[in-house]
């Protein structure tokens, strides 16, 4: 396993317009996190799910953005009708109940650019 | 959530080591201390965590306060691929254990 996978690392896309991204977790990782930053900031937490159950969510998940992760494997994140101000860097972590004191590992990321 | 204060940027050479400071006067009797790095382009990347011992692995070492209130991390010999932004962050060991609350971090610039 070579850790937590991000698909696309880049998306650039006119306003308006709907986009996805993958997250593939490392496989023994039954929890599963989205964060978003943006430029000069740390990431901030959007989302988890411990298996596929989706545990919480933020206040800056509008109701635009939804996150599925079905079978518990892989877990998408959907914008509808993109903003300029969606633009920013999309990270995915992966971490094991078991050891929750332990790190997680974070993917490299999804860079969308809202034009 | 409990906060950490880092500064905004540090600077070292090469080879020398490096401590950058955090300081977390409101931490709680169960928060873990932990450290991640982000490289350019790059997510996170977990660095060392403790509870009220110093901690040593392969990338870094944890030197935390007695009264746990402010905790040092320590690069033995900085190379240029420590540049980078390290944030300290107490994480809850209850159960909301599992949100990472990042602040700015600081900066590690390495000079050559």
């Amino acid at each position: 396993d070579t850790g937590v996978s991000q698909d696309p690392r880049h998306k650039i896309t006119k306003r308006g317009q709907n986009v996805t991204f993958r997250c593939d977790p490392i496989s023994e990782h039954n929890r599963l996190y989205w964060y978003r930053q943006t430029l000069g900031q740390g990431p901030e937490f959007l989302t988890y799910f411990q298996n596929e159950a989706q545990l919480e969510k933020s206040r800056l998940l509008s109701d635009r953005f939804s996150a599925e992760r079905p079978k518990g494997s892989f877990s998408t994140l959907e914008i509808q009708r993109t903003e300029q101000g969606d633009s920013a860097m999309y990270l995915c972590a992966s971490s094991w109940t078991a050891i929750a004191n332990y790190g997680y590992t974070f993917g490299s990321g999804t860079r969308l650019t809202v034009v | 959530d409990a906060k950490t204060t880092q500064p905004n940027s540090m600077e070292s050479n090469e080879e020398e080591p490096v401590h950058l400071p955090c300081n977390h006067s409101t931490i709680s009797g169960t928060d873990y201390i932990h450290w991640y790095r982000q490289l350019p382009s790059q997510g996170p990347e977990y660095v060392i965590h403790g509870l009220t011992s110093n901690v040593n692995n392969r990338m870094a070492s944890l030197a935390i306060a007695e009264d746990r209130k402010s905790s040092t991390l320590i690069l033995h010999r900085a190379t240029l691929r420590d540049a980078a932004v390290y944030y300290c962050i107490l994480r809850e060991s209850g159960g909301s254990n599992y949100k990472l609350t990042f602040g700015k971090g600081t900066l590690l610039t390495v000079n050559p």
